[in-house]
């Protein structure tokens, strides 16, 4: 990828238990974002975190970021079998303006 | 929010032949877009930088004149692929920022080209 690496590269779990995914960057980032991709189609912007904050809260979604290790975590919390999809995360390297994405996690919730 | 339309959603074509995608911002004057290319199960590749006005920005390996790109309005950028191979064949998904440092990014829904 342009930007780093996520892992698991896939992850299965039940509905109602908690999903993580990692995402490393390489470079100095202003913000990094998580984003949710449907098979074959757009993406869905979830959640930003600026590279001042250390952890931010949006719904059941609980995003980190660790700028010394340059990686940043997505949680999701009860997971349902809606939030089945891919999860990407995108840093701007600094730039504000371009957003270069990692390789993603498929999440599969099964009901 | 900004809505990006894109069109077409799917399209086929013969190699060597060029197709045209466009990209609209519904609600948002976009002086800036963004042209991604996805492989099947692979992350996003940024391939260019559309300006309005002004010549796009590519990302290094990505071939200018293979595909080229058009931000002639506020609301409107059209990625051409030039001469199509079947190894063309992707997905092209743009996108619009609102704006340096407001971070979110705003996507259309993807075009699919299959070059045969």
């Amino acid at each position: 990828s342009q930007q780093g690496e996520e892992d698991p590269q896939a992850l299965s779990i039940q509905e109602g238990e908690n999903a993580t995914m990692n995402c490393s960057y390489k470079t100095s980032i202003n913000n990094l974002q998580w984003y949710r991709q449907n098979s074959g189609r757009g993406l869905v912007h979830l959640i930003l975190i600026r590279s001042n904050e250390r952890e931010k809260h949006s719904g059941r979604l609980r995003v980190t970021l660790d700028t010394s290790k340059k990686s940043s975590s997505l949680l999701i919390t009860a997971s349902r079998a809606a939030d089945t999809a891919s999860y990407f995360c995108a840093t701007d390297r600094g730039t504000g303006n371009q957003f270069y994405f990692g390789t993603g996690t498929s999440l599969t919730v099964i009901p | 929010g900004a809505v990006v339309s894109q069109h077409p959603s799917w399209v086929i074509c013969k190699s060597g032949t060029s197709v045209k995608i466009e990209c609209r911002s519904l609600d948002f004057q976009a002086t800036t877009m963004f042209w991604y290319r996805q492989f099947p199960k692979q992350s996003l590749m940024l391939m260019a930088t559309s300006n309005e006005g002004s010549k796009a920005t590519y990302e290094q390996g990505v071939e200018k004149d293979k595909f080229l790109i058009n931000h002639a309005s506020l609301t409107l950028s059209t990625l051409t692929v030039t001469s199509a191979h079947p190894e063309d064949s992707s997905f092209y998904i743009c996108s619009v920022n609102r704006g340096r440092n407001t971070g979110e990014l705003f996507f259309g829904e993807g075009s699919r080209l299959t070059v045969l």
